[in-house]
């Protein structure tokens, strides 16, 4: 197993322009996690998917932000007209949930800038 | 959701040196999880651990569940020790603002 892979790594874009990013979970896991980092703080979560169903979505999120799992394996992180402060990494994780709890793994993250 | 404090914020250290970094959270916990970030980014996994102690090399956790605390020790620091540690519950993956740990040589 190759483990979660982000693509892409790094994003710069203008501001007001979309981006999309993905996430390939690891194979089977039926958890995908959705985080922002900026500098200095810790990974702030952003949402997570239960195979296909988006089970829970930050109140931080504001509505420019949307992300989708069709088919409940890989993952879109889209943000629409984008702003400055909307500059971080992006890092998504997946983890298998049999109903108890169990290992998270991390991608190596999509650093976006916006210019 | 679970609330997760870590401590020290900031933490220096000569190469050598022991350190014990601490994870409180606000309700019980399964499952915690600790994570080193390297200076990329990626999130790299140390320990998924219930309670009890877990070893690797010269890295251990030690989770008190009943008390909602978990202890990382780092034994013998070295300089690729550097970075930053989370913990973070393993089902509902919430972080704490991390210990930035850095080792001089």
């Amino acid at each position: 197993d190759t483990g979660v892979s982000q693509d892409p790594r790094h994003k710069i874009t203008k501001r007001g322009q979309n981006v999309t990013f993905r996430c390939d979970p690891i194979s089977e896991h039926n958890r995908l996690y959705w985080y922002r980092q900026t500098l200095g703080q810790g990974p702030e979560f952003l949402t997570y998917f239960q195979n296909e169903a988006q089970l829970e979505k930050s109140r931080l999120l504001s509505d420019r932000f949307s992300a989708e799992r069709p088919k409940g394996s890989f993952s879109t992180l889209e943000i629409q007209r984008t702003e400055q402060g909307d500059s971080a990494m992006y890092l998504c994780a997946s983890s298998f949930d049999r109903g108890m709890n169990t290992e998270a793994f991390f991608g190596q993250g999509t650093r976006l800038t916006v210019v | 959701g679970i609330q997760v404090e870590q401590s020290p914020p900031d933490l220096i250290l000569q190469e050598g040196a022991n350190s014990t970094l601490r994870c409180n959270f606000s309700d019980s916990v399964n499952n915690l999880q600790w994570f080193h970030q390297n200076p990329w980014g990626q999130l790299i996994n140390l320990f998924y651990i219930p309670s009890g102690t877990k070893q690797n090399g010269r890295l251990s956790a030690t989770t008190v569940a009943t008390e909602r605390y978990s202890l990382l020790y780092i034994s013998s620091s070295q300089t690729t020790d550097s970075g930053v540690y989370f913990c973070a519950p393993a089902r509902h993956v919430r972080f704490g603002a991390g210990t930035r740990l850095t080792v001089k040589p």
